[in-house]
C-alpha cells in the first residue's frame, strides 16, 4: 500500500474559489512536503512543513498537518486558472534522509 | 539555464532493446535521483546517489543500472526492456541528502516499449 493516499482524485473548481486537497500517511514522518506537477511536467516544490509544525503559509498556500491523524491538507485560496495541475504531497520519514514517499495526487481543474 | 535537464524527452523503442537516459544538473547539488511515474500518475524513487555514490536502491529489477560519472550527472541504463517498463522517467537533484532539502525536478523522459 502506498504512504501517502489524496483525496479527492480530482477536484474542479471555478476560478476564485478556494481549493482543499488532503494527504494521508501511514508511518511517523520527519516532514511533509508538496508539489505541483503541470501537464507534461516534471514536480514543482510548493511548500514543506515539519513534524514539529501545525500550519505553514506562502503566498496563497495554507498547508496543515495533523501527525495525531496522520493528515495533511493543502489550501490554494483565490485559485487561478493557471492553478491547474496535479498536487502531490511527499512524506520524508523519520532517520529516512531525504528519500520521499509520494502520495497518488489530487488533479486539480480551475475553470474560467 | 535549464536546472535539471534529461535526455531524450521521448523514446520509443521495441521490447527487448537496450537504452539510456542521461540527466544533468548544473545546480551544484551533491545528491540525485531517479523516479519512475507509472500511467496512474504514482511517482516512486527507483535510486539517488550522493556525490557518486549510490545511497538508495529500491528493488528496482537489475535490468536498470544507475550510472553516475560525476556529481552533476546520472543516467539511467535499461536493459532487455519489457512492456512494463513504459512510464515517465524523471531525474531530480537537492543539496544534499539531508531531510527537509528541497528536490528539484527535470522535465521527465517519456518511455514507450511497443
Amino acid at each position: 500500500s502506498q504512504q501517502g493516499e489524496e483525496d479527492p482524485q480530482a477536484l474542479s473548481i471555478q476560478e476564485g474559489e478556494n481549493a482543499t486537497m488532503n494527504c494521508s500517511y501511514k508511518t511517523s514522518i520527519n516532514n511533509l512536503q508538496w508539489y505541483r506537477q503541470n501537464s507534461g511536467r516534471g514536480l514543482v516544490h510548493l511548500i514543506l512543513i515539519r513534524s514539529n509544525e501545525r500550519e505553514k503559509h506562502s503566498g496563497r498556500l495554507r498547508v496543515t498537518l495533523d501527525t495525531s491523524k496522520k493528515s495533511s491538507s493543502l489550501l490554494i485560496t483565490a485559485s487561478r486558472a493557471a492553478d491547474t495541475a496535479s498536487y502531490f504531497c511527499a512524506t520524508g520519514l523519520t532517520g529516512g534522509g531525504n528519500k520521499l514517499t509520494f502520495g497518488t495526487g489530487t488533479q486539480l481543474k480551475v475553470e474560467l | 539555464d535549464t536546472a535539471v535537464s534529461q535526455t531524450p524527452k521521448y523514446l520509443v523503442t521495441q521490447m527487448g532493446n537496450d537504452k539510456s537516459i542521461k540527466c544533468e544538473q548544473n545546480l551544484g547539488h551533491d545528491t540525485m535521483y531517479w523516479y519512475k511515474q507509472d500511467s496512474k500518475k504514482f511517482l516512486k524513487i527507483m535510486f539517488s546517489y550522493n556525490n557518486k555514490e549510490l545511497i538508495i536502491n529500491e528493488t528496482v529489477p537489475n535490468r536498470f543500472s544507475p550510472k553516475s560519472p560525476d556529481k552533476a550527472h546520472l543516467n539511467l541504463h535499461i536493459n532487455s526492456l519489457e512492456l512494463g517498463d513504459s512510464a515517465v522517467y524523471f531525474c531530480a537533484s537537492s543539496r544534499s541528502v539531508a531531510a527537509e532539502e528541497t528536490q528539484y525536478f527535470g522535465p521527465g523522459t517519456r518511455l514507450l516499449v511497443l
